[in-house]
């Protein structure tokens, strides 16, 4: 079946350390997305990626850095810098980045600061 | 700023009952519309869009929505909610201007029996 996996399901991240959160798609889509949703807001956008070795920042992009190395896989580390973590982060992947394009998206990895 | 404005934090139907959820968005031109379905820890699902043509569209799970420009809105609705239905509904708008997209902050919706 095609579709957006993510992982890990949840991720609990320690004062003053990184963590990455994987996202992986087999829909062949060029653009792929990292949104941030809180609890009482929308969706955010944190970092998109409209082809393999390039990525733009986003409304949120401080505290937060992606890759795209390979076409399928969007990583995005949430590194120490970023004060507030703790969220619910969905990735999604669009056949081309427009603003007609259906993204669709993976269930998401939650955040948790210990 | 572009905005996307879901007035209805929350809503409870009875199951069988008719169902509109409303989404008005700040935009000039017409924008591509979206509706978008979460369950409970998951992503979301396109329940439907419209982007010209007919302004009632016709989506999954038996939704549908009505662009009306004059009131710059594109509520969702549905004659006969199911149990099943109970999830949080966004609203998602695409602006060419600054080739941005909005998410709404979203509606949870209580089905009871």
């Amino acid at each position: 079946d095609g579709g957006i996996t993510q992982s890990p399901k949840y991720l609990f991240r320690k004062e003053g350390q990184n963590v990455t959160l994987s996202c992986e798609q087999n829909l062949n889509h060029d653009a792929m997305y990292w949104y941030r949703q809180d609890p009482g807001q929308g969706l955010r956008l944190i970092y998109y990626s409209q082809i393999v070795n390039d990525f733009q920042k986003g409304d949120i992009a401080e505290g937060y850095s992606v890759s795209r190395e390979k076409k399928e896989s969007f990583p995005l580390t949430v590194t120490s810098a970023q004060k507030n973590p703790t969220a619910f982060y969905l990735c999604a992947s669009s056949s081309h980045r427009g603003l007609q394009e259906t993204q669709y998206f993976g269930p998401g990895t939650r955040l948790l600061v210990l | 700023a572009q905005s996307v404005t879901q007035p209805d934090i929350h809503i409870t139907v009875s199951e069988g009952a008719s169902l509109e959820l409303r989404c008005n968005y700040s935009y000039g031109a017409t924008p591509y519309l979206f509706w978008y379905v979460q369950s409970p820890g998951q992503g979301l699902q396109l329940l439907l869009k419209y982007f010209s043509g007919d302004t009632l569209v016709q989506g999954i799970k038996g939704f549908e929505a009505e662009f009306k420009r004059s009131q710059s809105s594109f509520n969702l609705r549905k004659p006969s909610v199911h149990w099943s239905d109970a999830a949080e509904y966004f609203c998602a708008v695409g602006e060419n201007t600054g080739n941005q997209f909005y998410f709404g902050t979203g509606t949870s919706l209580t089905v009871i029996p």
